[in-house]
């Protein structure tokens, strides 16, 4: 079993759609919580930093984490077509961005 | 567009072969850490690198190494190139120390033939 399960999709919604993005994990450890964007061929694009459990809102991106039921979201508000991508879940238990564990990645296309 | 810069962007080896990819990390960050993207997955973490130490491994055989130089830039050297090597190889920086956000280049993407 992968310590980060993500669905790899592939998601497609019309634009101006609300979009859940989802990813479990078994460690308990982590602590530290990322949404990477991933546009084609290009490097991974931090998005969302998030400590413990709890939400945090950054324009039209909310993060959720749910430590106790092991279950991070990602919900994108009034979907973009600039908004497709493959996004990555990630997280680590030490104290930072070092060695982080990352989910396969869910692609998405929003339709205009 | 972070401050991280990769090279080369692409390069076709030979299995067998030797290959040396490089990372310059962002201003002011002390650690460089290397991922290696097979198509499909998620970045897998190699290695770290902490003011010139390796801090930290992940599952990767021996023939993977690095190096970090005074100016934190770092590089990824792959011995004994085997097929399944063929991936995008990503470098993240970080300021190290904890709470630091990790800024990730554009990836050298290896091809092993």
């Amino acid at each position: 079993q992968k310590e980060v399960e993500q669905d790899p999709g592939p998601l497609s919604v019309p634009e101006g759609a609300i979009v859940s993005l989802n990813c479990t994990y078994s460690n308990s450890a982590f602590q530290y919580f990322m949404w990477y964007r991933q546009y084609s061929r290009k490097g991974p694009e931090l998005l969302m930093y998030t400590y413990s459990s709890g939400n945090k809102e950054d324009g039209r991106f909310t993060a959720q984490v749910d430590k106790s039921s092991k279950y991070i979201s990602l919900f994108i508000r009034d979907s973009q077509p600039s908004d497709s991508a493959t996004y990555l879940c990630a997280m680590s238990a030490v104290r930072g961005n070092e060695k982080l564990t990352f989910g396969t990645g869910t692609r998405l296309t929003i339709i205009p | 567009e972070t401050g991280v810069t990769q090279s080369p962007t692409h390069l076709i080896k030979t299995r067998g072969q030797q290959v040396t990819l490089r990372c310059s990390s962002q201003s002011g960050h002390n650690t460089v850490s290397w991922y290696q993207q097979a198509l499909g997955q998620g970045p897998q973490f190699i290695f770290q690198y902490y003011r010139e130490e390796e801090n930290g491994r992940g599952n990767f055989p021996p023939r993977f190494s690095g190096l970090q130089f005074p100016n934190y830039s770092s590089e990824l050297n792959v011995n004994a190139l085997e097929l399944d090597d063929s991936a995008l190889y990503l470098c993240a920086s970080s300021g190290g120390g904890g709470g630091a956000e990790a800024f990730f280049g554009q990836g050298t993407r290896l091809t092993v033939v």
